[in-house]
């Protein structure tokens, strides 16, 4: 059975750093490029970044470049996004997902919460 | 690359056809995909590459487009499509998500 499984969510000052991280199983990892997708409360969804297969290449959204860092474990099948200088309007469910290639399934996890507030 | 949805919502009824379009703000080829997505639960890919259908997703829905304009189509419209429908670009990064489709009961 396929599982992504994001955990590291929580309350966090604004400015603060939070890290994330999503374990997958059921699938071979490695072959697979990785993104994270967040949805603010009662908002749509936003794509924030992904990391190639090999960890070679690291895109991201214009909201969280130079803040956000994402990064891969293919040894521990884990996905990591490191959140720093963190804003109010980062407030959000963090999912992490191989979507946004063509590849024949797409597999989410269920979320994280990440609340920014002082 | 900016994406836009139209309808934001609609209301419907059992057995009608529905339209989303939504549009890239410029072109794409058939980089894209269809999400629904209910209240608290991750989204799920109905579409991609603009109009394969996912394996598992009923016939109902369809796709189609190319380059800057596409359209999900539900061609008689179940108790269980009533949802958010989200398009995603995946042509250059950074990936980019529609605003939203709300589809609701009428």
């Amino acid at each position: 059975e396929v599982q992504l499984l994001e955990s590291g969510g929580g309350l966090v000052q604004p400015g603060g750093s939070l890290r994330l991280s999503c374990a997958a199983s059921g699938f071979t990892f490695s072959n697979y490029a990785m993104s994270w997708v967040r949805q603010a409360p009662g908002k749509g969804l936003e794509w924030v970044s992904v990391i190639t297969g090999s960890s070679g290449s690291a895109y991201y959204g214009d909201s969280v470049r130079g803040r956000f860092t994402i990064s891969r474990d293919n040894s521990k099948n884990t996905l990591y996004l490191q959140m720093n200088s963190l804003r109010a309007e980062d407030t959000a469910v963090y999912y992490c997902a191989n979507t946004g290639y063509n590849y024949m399934q797409v597999y989410w996890g269920q979320g994280t919460l990440v609340t920014v507030s002082s | 690359i900016q994406m836009t949805q139209s309808p934001s919502s609609l209301s419907a009824s059992v057995g009608d056809r529905v339209t989303i379009t939504c549009r890239a703000s410029q072109g794409i080829r058939n980089d894209l995909d269809w999400y629904q997505q209910k209240p608290g639960k991750a989204p799920m890919r109905l579409i991609y590459a603009a109009s394969s259908l996912q394996s598992g997703v009923p016939s109902r829905f369809s796709g189609s487009g190319s380059g800057t304009e596409f359209t999900l189509t539900i061609s008689s419209l179940q108790p269980e499509d009533f949802a958010t429908y989200y398009c995603l670009q995946h042509n250059s990064y950074p990936f980019t998500f529609g605003p939203g489709t709300i589809v609701d009961i009428k």
